[in-house]
């Protein structure tokens, strides 16, 4: 079992939908969590990091963390074609251990 | 503005060549990485530095090398041992370890 799980996708929206977009993880010592936003040929960018459960809003982005179900979500809200990227989840334990990235979700926002 | 750049964004290498990727930050951060990114797959972690000086192997360093003399720089070098070297390379930095990274936008690596 991979330590984390993310749906490849390619999800595609329309303008203004709600989108959500998940992780699972497998180790109960991850502590910090962090979504990633990549557009094609650049580096991810950081968008949200928490280290607790529940929810953690920036602007149409909400991150929720839900540790006894080993379950991580983004939202955004009143999507845009200019969300459309490659979204990465990254897991990690603190403590000096290497964070672990999902394998990343494609989106798509159609106009 | 501060940040983490790559250089070159595109490499070409030749069989049995070295090649070296440059990254540089001026965000003073102490730790720096470098991953490796392959369609389907998360990204890699090839090498690590939390300190000028000092580095540690990540879970592929098999074909790479890097140094890292100054705090903000942190070159790697693909070495002909390395014999699936095509792969968008991509260089991080973070305040200490335990902090979220940041990332520069990475040098695409291909094979003549």
């Amino acid at each position: 079992q991979k330590e984390v799980e993310q749906d490849p996708g390619p999800l595609s929206v329309p303008e203004g939908a709600i989108v959500s977009l998940n992780c699972t993880y497998s180790n109960s010592a991850f502590q910090y969590f962090m979504w990633y936003r990549q557009y094609s040929r650049k580096g991810p960018e950081l968008l949200m990091y928490t280290y607790s459960s529940g929810n953690k809003e920036d602007g149409r982005f909400t991150a929720q963390v839900d540790k006894s179900s080993k379950y991580i979500s983004l939202f955004i809200r009143d999507s845009q074609p200019s969300d459309s990227a490659t979204y990465l989840c990254a897991i990690f334990s603190g403590g000096y251990q290497k964070v672990t990235f999902g394998t990343g979700t494609k989106l798509q926002v159609i106009p | 503005d501060g940040g983490i750049t790559q250089s070159p964004k595109y490499l070409f290498r030749k069989e049995g060549q070295n090649v070296t990727l440059s990254c540089e930050q001026n965000l003073n951060h102490d730790a720096m990485y470098w991953y490796r990114q392959d369609p389907g797959q998360g990204l890699r972690l090839i090498y690590y530095s939390q300190i000028v000086n000092d580095f540690q192997k990540g879970d592929i360093a098999e074909g790479y090398s890097v140094s890292r003399e100054k705090k903000e720089s942190f070159p790697l070098t693909v070495t002909s041992a390395q014999k699936n070297p095509t792969a968008f390379y991509l260089c991080a930095s973070s305040i200490s370890q335990n902090q979220p990274q940041h990332f520069g936008d990475g040098t695409r690596l291909s094979i003549l």
